[in-house]
Formats: structure tokens, C-alpha cells, sequence
């Protein structure tokens, strides 16, 4: 089992829509990141997150420390926000990121 | 500013030939990660540098796998003999000294070996 599961693997939305994705993971953690990767694109760094929520434009990111859990949500949804979401953590004992399997995001216009 | 930047883009070459990539990460960062994934899999940790030392080498597969970071500036990772197995995306990050700081990612290297 990963340290880190994301759900859901795949989502298929309709544009204007509200997207949620949710990330748990069973270590200790100093800090959470989501990303996302566009296809044939590189990765890119949304958030990172070690308590509360973040907001910027349309993304959302929550976390609870307590639950080990994080979640991802986009307001209004639009085609250009489909690509692969991907969580990871980066635990107390050191450096690396652990990544979750992503989840791969299509929004229809 | 320059990101984080990574050669080849794209990498086709036949089992075992060698082949080496290269991360030159953001100007100033002293950490720097090598990571990789595998045709449906998630991506994994490979090494980890700071500056020109080996902080955790733990993800490398094999001694296949060889990376340096002569004077802490960019870092190459030679895979030699390639295996079918080590086709993926070689991803590259950096980050500064300070702790929990964010982590910038390269396009990646997608190796494809026949």
C-alpha cells in the first residue's frame, strides 16, 4: 500500500463544475504539496501546504493534520484545467517527496 | 530567472547502450532530486543531492544508475547498460537550503529503451 492515495484516479467533469480531490497519507508529514502536470508538459507546484487552507484564483487546498488527510477542489472548472493532479508529501525524517498515483482530470466543454 | 531545466527531452536507445541526462536546476538552490515514473506507476525518489553530496541515494534502483553533481551546480544521471525496464520520465527538482521551501520541477527526460 502507498504511504500516499489519492482518489479519484480518474474524473470526468463538465466545465462550471466543482471538483474536489482528496489525498490521504499514513506518515508523519512536514509539509504537503499539490501539483499538476499538464499533458507533455512538465510539473508544476500548486500549493504547499503543513496546516489550514490555501486559496489562489480558482484552487483551493485544505489539509488536516490530525486526519492525515488533504483535499483538492477547483471552483468553476474549465477545459483548460484538465491534467494530472498529484500529491505529495514530504515527511519529518527527510527530504524526498512521496507521491500519490495522481489523479488525471478532464473537464468537457 | 531560468527554471529548472533538463536534457534530452526525449531519449530512444536500445538495451544496453548507455545513456546520460542532465538536470541544471534553478541558479542558488543546493538541493537537488532526481525522481522517476514508470509507465503507469507513481513517481519515485531516486537521489538526493545537497549541493555536490549524496544526501539519500535510497531510490536507486541499481548500480545501473549513476549520478554526480561535480561543484553542486547541475547533475547527470548515466544509466548504464539501459534495461527495458528503466523506460519512464526522469524528473529533476531543486530547491533552496531553507527547509520546507518549495520543490521546482523540470520538464523531464523521457527515456525509452528497446
Amino acid at each position: 500500500k502507498n504511504e500516499v492515495e489519492q482518489s479519484p484516479q480518474n474524473l470526468t467533469a463538465q466545465e462550471g463544475e466543482f471538483i474536489t480531490i482528496n489525498c490521504s497519507y499514513s506518515v508523519g508529514i512536514s509539509a504537503l504539496h499539490w501539483l499538476q502536470q499538464h499533458p507533455g508538459g512538465g510539473i508544476v507546484s500548486l500549493f504547499m501546504l503543513s496546516s489550514g487552507k490555501k486559496k489562489h484564483g480558482r484552487l483551493i487546498a485544505t489539509i488536516n493534520i490530525q486526519e492525515k488527510h488533504s483535499s483538492l477542489h477547483i471552483t468553476a472548472s474549465h477545459p483548460r484545467d484538465s491534467a494530472v493532479y498529484i500529491c505529495a508529501v514530504r515527511s519529518w525524517y527527510g527530504n524526498k517527496l512521496v507521491f500519490g498515483a495522481g489523479t488525471i482530470l478532464r473537464v468537457k466543454s | 530567472e531560468a527554471g529548472v531545466t533538463q536534457f534530452p527531452s526525449h531519449s530512444v536507445i536500445e538495451k544496453g547502450q548507455t545513456v546520460t541526462l542532465r538536470c541544471d536546476p534553478i541558479s542558488g538552490h543546493d538541493n537537488l532530486y532526481w525522481y522517476r515514473r514508470v509507465m503507469g506507476k507513481e513517481i519515485k525518489f531516486l537521489l538526493h543531492f545537497v549541493k555536490e553530496s549524496k544526501q539519500d541515494e535510497s531510490g536507486m534502483p541499481n548500480n545501473r544508475f549513476l549520478a554526480e553533481r561535480t561543484g553542486g551546480t547541475y547533475s547527470t544521471l548515466k544509466v548504464q547498460p539501459a534495461e527495458l525496464e528503466d523506460s519512464g520520465v526522469y524528473f529533476c527538482a531543486s530547491s533552496s537550503g531553507q527547509p520546507n521551501t518549495e520543490a521546482f520541477f523540470g520538464q523531464g527526460t523521457r527515456l525509452t529503451v528497446v
